[in-house]
């Protein structure tokens, strides 16, 4: 029980466009889901704590009209990334909280260029 | 501010050869401190933990033991397994949160 379904594994796109990577709980109701981003060789960083009906609480640092996040149901967490730049190149990967303890999803390898 | 500092891999090993990953940490107050698992294709997973100081945790031959004198938490397993290859974070949460931090992750990998 308690798993979290995070798409894409892996995307490649074009400087300037956007991307949509979704986290979804399969098993459980999500009310608290948070967003994390890798460079390589540093730290999984925090980005933004994703409340179900209510907005993000974004991390010192992290700009929130670049990273949207969409929490509109209890099962489903989006996060956008706008306007995509190749330093926008990480690791995003997605977690979420359930009665017994915390899940993490799969990842997301973003790579833009 | 906090932060956990874990040794940069990767760390190659052989089968049944005996694995320490270090992790030390700094923080406020009195941390809980974690160890999770990625293998490949896969979420995070919680290899085990540690609430307060002295406390032991251990999972699957793992074990990493709660050292506030030392504010270390480091991996050990007398005998890693191929299947052990994967990365390895060593994480912490302050306590009344779920905003974890994280090191950086140690890759291991384990050849047979």
């Amino acid at each position: 029980g308690a798993v979290v379904s995070q798409h894409p594994s892996r995307v490649i796109c074009k400087s300037g466009t956007s991307v949509k990577i979704e986290c979804r709980s399969l098993d459980f109701q999500a009310t608290t889901m948070f967003w994390y981003r890798q460079f390589p060789k540093q730290s999984l960083m925090l980005m933004a704590t994703s409340n179900e009906g209510s907005k993000a609480t974004y991390e010192q640092g992290v700009e929130k009209d670049k990273f949207l996040i969409n929490h509109a149901s209890l099962t489903l967490s989006t996060l956008t990334v706008t306007s995509a730049h190749p330093e926008d190149s990480s690791f995003y990967i997605c977690s979420a909280t359930f009665e017994r303890g915390y899940t993490f999803g799969s990842g997301t390898r973003l790579t833009v260029v | 501010g906090n932060s956990v500092t874990q040794m940069e891999g990767p760390v190659t090993l052989s089968e049944e050869a005996f694995l320490t990953i270090n992790c030390t940490y700094t923080a406020t107050g009195y941390p809980s401190l974690f160890w999770y698992v990625q293998y490949p294709g896969e979420g995070l997973q919680l290899l085990l933990k540690a609430t307060k100081a002295d406390d032991k945790g251990s999972n699957k031959g793992f074990e990493a033991t709660y050292r506030k004198e030392t504010t270390s938490f480091h991996l050990e397993k007398g005998s890693v397994q191929v299947s052990d290859s994967a990365v390895y974070f060593c994480a912490l949460t302050t306590s009344g949160t779920y905003k974890y931090i994280f090191g950086t992750g140690t890759r291991l990998k384990v050849l047979a």
